[in-house]
Order: C-alpha cells, then sequence, then structure tokens
C-alpha cells in the first residue's frame, strides 16, 4: 500500500516554464487536494477536488490548473512558472472528506529562477 | 474565517523531559482536528485525529486534547527523545469549509541528548 506518491521529488524551473506535478493514491479515497508550504504562510490549500470529474479552488489558485480524470490521480499543472511559485507542494487525500483524517505525499520542492 | 495558531514556534528541552504543544483555533465549528510530524525535507506524517465529539487521543508517549467550545488542543509528549525532534503541525477540518484543512505554522521541537 504505497499511499500518496509525488513525483517529482526536487525540480527547477525558468521562469515561464510549464510543467505537471503529479500525485497518485491507492486508498481509493475520493477527496485529494494541493497545498503549497511557504515559511512563515504555513500550508495554503491551492486546489481540491471530491472526485472525478469535479474540482475547485482553495486559497491560492492563480497560477495553477487542476484536473481529475480518475479517483486515483489529481496533476497539477503550472502553466506558466513564476518566482513567486518557488515552495514546497504537499498533495493530501481523504475519505469523506477529511472526517477520517487526510494522509499526503512526501512533497516536491519546486524553485523557479 | 479559521485561524490557527501554535505556541511556541519553537521549543529545545532536555532528553527525558514531559513537554506541551499548544494548539488554538478561533471558530470553534469544526469536524476534527488533527496533529502532524515533519521531519526536515520530508511529508507529514499524521501522529493524532481527534474528533469534535471527542475529549482526547492516545498513542504511545503521544497525548493530544481537545477543548473545541474554547478552541484549544494540546499535543503531550511524554519522556521526550532525540528522535522526537521534528516540527509538529495541528490542522483543523472545519464544518463548512469544503473539506479544506486550516493549519498552524507548527513548533519546531528540538530534543537534546
Amino acid at each position: 500500500n504505497a499511499g500518496v506518491t509525488q513525483t517529482p521529488k526536487f525540480q527547477v524551473l525558468k521562469t515561464g516554464q510549464s510543467m505537471t506535478l503529479q500525485c497518485a493514491q491507492d486508498m481509493n479515497h475520493e477527496y485529494m487536494s494541493w497545498y503549497r508550504q511557504d515559511p512563515g504562510m504555513g500550508l495554503r490549500l491551492i486546489h481540491y477536488s471530491v472526485g472525478a470529474g469535479i474540482t475547485d479552488q482553495g486559497e491560492v489558485p492563480n497560477g495553477y490548473n487542476v484536473s481529475r480524470s480518475t479517483t486515483e490521480d489529481f496533476p497539477l499543472r503550472l502553466l506558466s512558472a513564476a518566482p513567486s511559485q518557488t515552495s514546497v507542494y504537499f498533495c493530501a487525500s481523504s475519505y469523506s472528506g477529511g472526517v477520517y483524517g487526510y494522509t499526503f505525499g512526501s512533497g516536491t520542492r519546486l524553485t523557479v529562477v | 474565517k479559521q485561524e490557527v495558531t501554535q505556541i511556541p514556534a519553537a521549543l529545545s528541552v532536555p532528553e527525558g523531559e514531559n513537554l506541551v504543544l499548544n494548539c488554538s483555533f478561533t471558530d470553534s465549528a469544526i469536524y476534527n482536528l488533527q496533529w502532524f510530524r515533519q521531519d526536515p525535507g520530508k511529508g507529514l506524517t499524521s501522529l493524532l485525529l481527534i474528533q469534535s465529539s471527542q475529549r482526547e487521543q492516545t498513542s504511545g508517549r503521544l497525548n493530544a486534547s481537545l477543548d473545541k467550545s474554547s478552541g484549544r488542543s494540546t499535543l503531550y509528549i511524554a519522556a521526550s527523545q532525540p528522535g522526537d525532534s521534528a516540527t509538529y503541525l495541528c490542522a483543523v477540518l472545519k464544518e463548512t469549509s469544503g473539506s479544506r484543512l486550516t493549519f498552524g505554522e507548527g513548533t519546531q521541537l528540538t530534543v537534546n541528548p
């Protein structure tokens, strides 16, 4: 049972480049979400999904796109990377809307130069 | 808007000491509160989950309490060990938040041998 798997673990991008951060879970959780963690700001919600085909914006959605074509996968797309998107990104999943707790991935450390 | 505060921001103790980490939240309408541990450069590991109807949860040397009406939770660590050194985060799941977690900024704990 792998839990929540994020790839890549590290990435360096140039300003303006695009990329996709991958997230997969094997627990059949319907809820999946993306957070970013920045010093002094804590973890903030970017986008979330309550099931396949359903996504919604979180607290800091600008510059990011998501889609949910399957229950297992929830990729996060950076459309045109900016230095302000330098951060650590975490994917999380839960059953029944988090009532039984959330499981987090190991994170992707992204640097935009 | 739900706000979560953790005090202290950093704590350094000698090995063997019992310690308490504090978490407070402004809106008492929560489903649950989850305590996580984060090691440097790593993901979030769930330690304890307390439902809004519960007063406390225990796992090994860890005990978490919840006073929903006053908006407070404490994480008690007994007989601390150097391996307990990490950042401890609390997160609340609000009843009408669309299943999003609101995090505190964490307490960075160092246990000295």
